[in-house]
C-alpha cells in the first residue's frame, strides 16, 4: 500500500542504549519530518529534510540525529536514549515546503525508555 | 511567541448531538490554519485547511471550521456527531506558509456518549 510506514510500532529500550526509528514513504515526497507527541504538548518538531541529503533542525532536536540518503527513507536515531524520550514518534511527508498541502502521517512509533 | 491554544481537553457528547471544539491563536497577521484528527491507534490525518478568502470552510467527514479574525479563532464544528468520530483533534497554525514552521496546539480528546 502507498504511503507512510513507520518501524517499529512500539519499542522499549534502557536508558544508554541507541534506538533507530524507521519511516518510509512512498508517494515520492520531497519533504519529511519527525515529531514527538507528548500529553499537553501537542505535536513538536525534532528534524525535517527537505529533499535526500538535506536535513534541518526543528524545535526539540537535541539528543537525536537523522540522515537522509534515499529519498523514500528518513530515519531517526536516538544515540543514547533517555527516559525522558519516551514518547510517541510520528514521521510525515509533505509534497512541498508549503504547508497547504497538509501534512501526510504515519501511524507513530510509541517508544518507552527504562 | 507563537501560539496556538486549545482550551478545552476532554469533551464528551452524545451521539447526533452538535460539536464544537475551539482553537484561538496568537498572532497579529492571519495564518495558514487547519485542523487534524487522530483516530486510536493511528496518524493525524488532515480535516480541513483556511488560507484566504471565505471565512466557512468546509472539510472531510462533514466537519466545517469558522475563522474569525477579530477573535484569532478556528473553531471546528459538526452538526450531528457520530460514534466514529471520537478521536483527538488538533488545531494547527503557519505563519510562513512553510511546513516546517506549523505549530500544534496539545489536542482535545473528544469522546462520544451513545
Amino acid at each position: 500500500d502507498a504511503g507512510i510506514t513507520q518501524s517499529p510500532r512500539y519499542k522499549i529500550t534502557e536508558t544508554g542504549r541507541q534506538v533507530t526509528l524507521m519511516c518510509h514513504q512512498t508517494w515520492s515526497h520531497s519533504y519529511m519530518f519527525w515529531y514527538r507527541q507528548d500529553l499537553g504538548h501537542g505535536l513538536r518538531l525534532i528534524y525535517y529534510s527537505a529533499a535526500a541529503d538535506i536535513t534541518d533542525k526543528g524545535e526539540v532536536p537535541d539528543g537525536y540525529v537523522v540522515s537522509r540518503s534515499k529519498t523514500e527513507n528518513f530515519p531517526l536515531t536516538l544515540e543514547s536514549a533517555t527516559r525522558s524520550q519516551t514518547s510517541v514518534y510520528f514521521c510525515a511527508s509533505s509534497e512541498s515546503s508549503s504547508a497547504g498541502d497538509g501534512l501526510f502521517f504515519g501511524e507513530g512509533s510509541r517508544l518507552t525508555v527504562l | 511567541a507563537q501560539s496556538v491554544t486549545q482550551p478545552d481537553i476532554h469533551i464528551t457528547v452524545s451521539e447526533g448531538a452538535s460539536l464544537e471544539l475551539r482553537c484561538n491563536y496568537s498572532y497579529g497577521a492571519t495564518p495558514y490554519l487547519f485542523w487534524y484528527v487522530q483516530s486510536p491507534g493511528q496518524g493525524l490525518q488532515l480535516l480541513l485547511k483556511y488560507f484566504s478568502g471565505d471565512t466557512l470552510v468546509q472539510g472531510i467527514k462533514g466537519f466545517e471550521a469558522e475563522f474569525k479574525r477579530s477573535q484569532s479563532s478556528f473553531n471546528l464544528r459538526k452538526p450531528s456527531v457520530h460514534w466514529s468520530d471520537a478521536a483527538e483533534y488538533f488545531c494547527a497554525v503557519d505563519r510562513y506558509s512553510s511546513a516546517s514552521k506549523i505549530i500544534f496546539g496539545s489536542g482535545t480528546r473528544l469522546s462520544i456518549r451513545p
